[in-house]
């Protein structure tokens, strides 16, 4: 989508290993999410940043890192991958409640 | 807790067909509800927004509606196309930055 990108946009990687996936926005907004989604279950919140280097944990944080060093950039970091970590991630940007959503078009993580 | 409940979890329906998809919600304080699409493969594009005052809300041939006294939305998809195909969110916010999100209807359209 127009002034999000994520990448990579997919990736193959070992279990143990760490990942990191890239959230990049050129829209100045505020706050950046970084959801995964899973047959059966939706979009579950992994963390969230409300501004640089602000940051929160969301309902299935555990496994997982974020970074915002940036407004631009928010990084999400598997530190030792697992196969349950197998999933598509969306990250969404917002510049406050009354404004939406606008999400990327996502990664797709395998962890064999 | 907050939560949104989407039903159906799937649909089926003939092109050129209407159908309506269902959100119930218990999320407070209350503060909009939005319609997302979801096209396989890709990330979820905004739809339609209603704040507590809008009842109906329409983008083409998709209309909202929201009764905030019952907790309730509907999206109400018109004259269907095979494009229509796709994963319908529900997603409520509350005035915080962290919205809730339904799981999803899985709308497919048959020529």
């Amino acid at each position: 989508d127009a002034g999000i990108t994520q990448s990579p946009r997919h990736k193959v990687t070992e279990t143990g290993t760490p990942v990191t996936l890239r959230c990049h926005q050129t829209e100045n907004h505020r706050y950046m999410y970084w959801y995964r989604q899973d047959p059966g279950h939706g979009l579950r919140l992994i963390h969230y940043s409300y501004g640089v280097k602000d940051t929160d944990k969301g309902e299935v944080s555990d496994g997982y890192s974020v970074s915002r060093s940036k407004t631009e950039d928010f990084l999400l970091t598997l530190e030792s991958a697992t196969s349950s970590q197998t999933s598509v991630y969306f990250c969404a940007i917002s510049d406050g409640d009354r404004d939406g959503y606008t999400f990327g078009s996502g990664t797709r993580l395998t962890v064999v | 807790k907050n939560q949104v409940e989407q039903s159906p979890q799937s649909l089926i329906i003939l092109e050129g067909k209407n159908c309506t998809l269902q959100c119930n919600y218990t999320v407070s304080p209350f503060s909009n509800l939005r319609w997302y699409k979801q096209d396989t493969g890709r990330g979820p594009v905004s739809l339609t927004i209603m704040t507590f005052s809008e009842n109906t809300k329409s983008n083409g041939r998709y209309t909202a509606t929201l009764d905030a006294d019952t907790k309730q939305s509907s999206l109400h998809i018109t004259a269907s196309q095979l494009s229509d195909s796709a994963s319908y969110i529900c997603v409520v916010s509350g005035g915080s930055y962290i919205p809730t999100f339904g799981r999803g209807t899985s709308l497919i359209v048959h020529p």
